[in-house]
């Protein structure tokens, strides 16, 4: 079945540091890919996506592309900030178009 | 809009009592979807439902139930809740129109259960 394997945290980092956070999957066919993110006390929020291979998807300073030939969809940012601190989840939405499979998550802590 | 709105945020449950997680969308969305997240697990898809009076399972069903009588609300029942079902749970919803090749999910805020 279709499954995400993305980095473990947690990821401390320095406010203005350079951020990845790897991500991973298995899928059959072609899916679409999604960074969601979970601020404190909240609710998933869709951060980016792509839907094909070669797809760039961004968003807030926040950049992924969907490399079929490594079936990986990497998270980064050039310069983060105290305000990026959350839980980043990867998904992929494979062959059915309502079925999100969930990363574990990673949580982000930026200090100032 | 409000969006998808979950009630309660937070819930102690004794072990065998049971109670109803109430969601709520006013997005006209015709999927929605029930999930649980454990620390350090990610999201499981708990149930799910395609339309009013159309239902299925996810993948960790077992001790809930739902129902869809409408299109704004997806109700969740924990009938004996048991120590396991301890999680966050959340709502979502989406507009899962044909044709289109993904549909963004929206979330709730998240109902914080303890059951002891």
């Amino acid at each position: 079945g279709d499954s995400v394997t993305q980095m473990e945290g947690p990821v401390t980092l320095s406010e203005e540091a350079f951020l990845t956070i790897n991500c991973t999957y298995t899928a059959t066919g072609y899916p679409s890919l999604f960074w969601y993110v979970q601020y404190p006390g909240e609710g998933l929020q869709l951060l980016l996506k792509a839907t094909k291979a070669d797809d760039k998807g961004s968003n807030k300073g926040f950049e992924a592309t969907y490399r079929k030939e490594t079936t990986s969809f990497h998270l980064e940012k050039g310069s983060v900030q105290v305000s990026d601190s959350a839980v980043y989840f990867c998904a992929l939405m494979g062959g059915s178009n309502y079925k999100l499979t969930f990363g574990k998550g990673t949580l982000l802590t930026v200090n100032p | 809009n409000a969006g998808v709105t979950q009630t309660p945020k937070f819930r102690i449950l004794k072990i065998g009592q049971s109670m109803t997680l109430q969601c709520t969308q006013d997005m006209n969305h015709n999927y929605m979807y029930w999930y649980r997240q454990d620390p350090g697990m990610g999201l499981k898809l708990i149930y799910y439902s395609v339309g009013a009076g159309i239902t299925d399972k996810g993948e960790v069903p077992n001790g809930y139930n739902v129902s869809r009588s409408t299109t704004e609300d997806f109700p969740l029942r924990l009938e004996l809740a048991a120590p396991s079902q301890t999680s966050v749970y959340f709502c979502a919803s989406s507009d899962a129109t044909s044709g289109i090749t993904y549909n963004e999910q929206f979330f709730g805020p998240g109902t914080r259960l303890t059951v002891l």
